[in-house]
């Protein structure tokens, strides 16, 4: 069974503040995909990253960066500078890759992110 | 890119009541989607698969009888929620598979609709 830990609950930062979102994994799978997205209070997903399992480079796209580590099945999200956009819920997500690239998502509980002007 | 439409984005209905939620892909075609559900404050739970002219495929807990999923054609999955009540209030929102996306060479997401927020008063 595939399951995503996201810790922390909510998050408040202040502005221009670096903030680091957590994100736990578990399968069996060999090949998988790990998603990013975020979820502003108007309820759509942002798409934001996606990573299969095979590869460990980590990203960077402005402000946001992410860290996939498979020894620790983590997939850490940063974002540096925060803004008061930035405010949200996050959700990482994750997906077997059995299906050939059907997105049948778990995703975690997701981090309430609030950005303090 | 590829856009998966939804709608309503809201709705406010009785109990007791049916609501049909459409799931359409625009610009490409789909031979799967996948309704979600998430209550308030809470994460995304995967309800069901929707395949192309067959039966949906529940997550165990759901009740296929109470929320309806057709598929009829690959561009429109609906899902009707029969005889709502209160606690069937949340939002709803589908996805798309990015497999089927033509010509865009395997694509690197998957796409969501806007969500449809359901309140059964």
């Amino acid at each position: 069974a595939q399951k995503v830990t996201q810790a922390q609950t909510e998050i408040s930062v202040v502005e221009k503040e670096d903030v680091t979102l957590d994100c736990v994994y578990e399968t069996r799978d060999t090949t998988y995909y790990l998603f990013w997205y975020k979820q502003p209070p108007s309820g759509e997903l942002v798409f934001l990253i996606r990573r299969n399992s095979f590869d460990e480079q980590n990203e960077i796209s402005g402000r946001y960066s992410w860290n996939f580590q498979k020894s620790t099945s983590s997939f850490n999200f940063t974002i540096t500078a925060s803004q008061v956009v930035d405010s949200a819920v996050y959700f990482c997500a994750l997906s077997d890759g059995s299906g050939a690239g059907s997105y049948q998502l778990t995703f975690g509980k997701g981090t309430k992110l609030s950005v303090i002007p | 890119g590829a856009v998966v439409s939804q709608h309503p984005s809201w709705v406010i209905c009785k109990s007791g009541t049916s609501v049909k939620i459409e799931c359409r892909s625009l610009d490409f075609q789909a031979t799967t989607m996948f309704w979600y559900r998430q209550f308030p404050k809470q994460s995304l739970m995967l309800m069901a698969t929707s395949n192309e002219g067959s039966k949906a495929t529940y997550e165990q807990g759901v009740e296929k009888d109470k929320f309806l999923i057709n598929h009829a054609s690959l561009t429109l999955s609906t899902l009707t929620v029969t005889s709502a009540h209160p606690e069937d209030s949340s939002f709803y929102i589908c996805s798309a598979d990015w497999e089927l996306i033509v010509g865009t060479g395997g694509n690197t997401e998957a796409f969501f609709g806007q969500g449809t927020r359901l309140t059964v008063v």
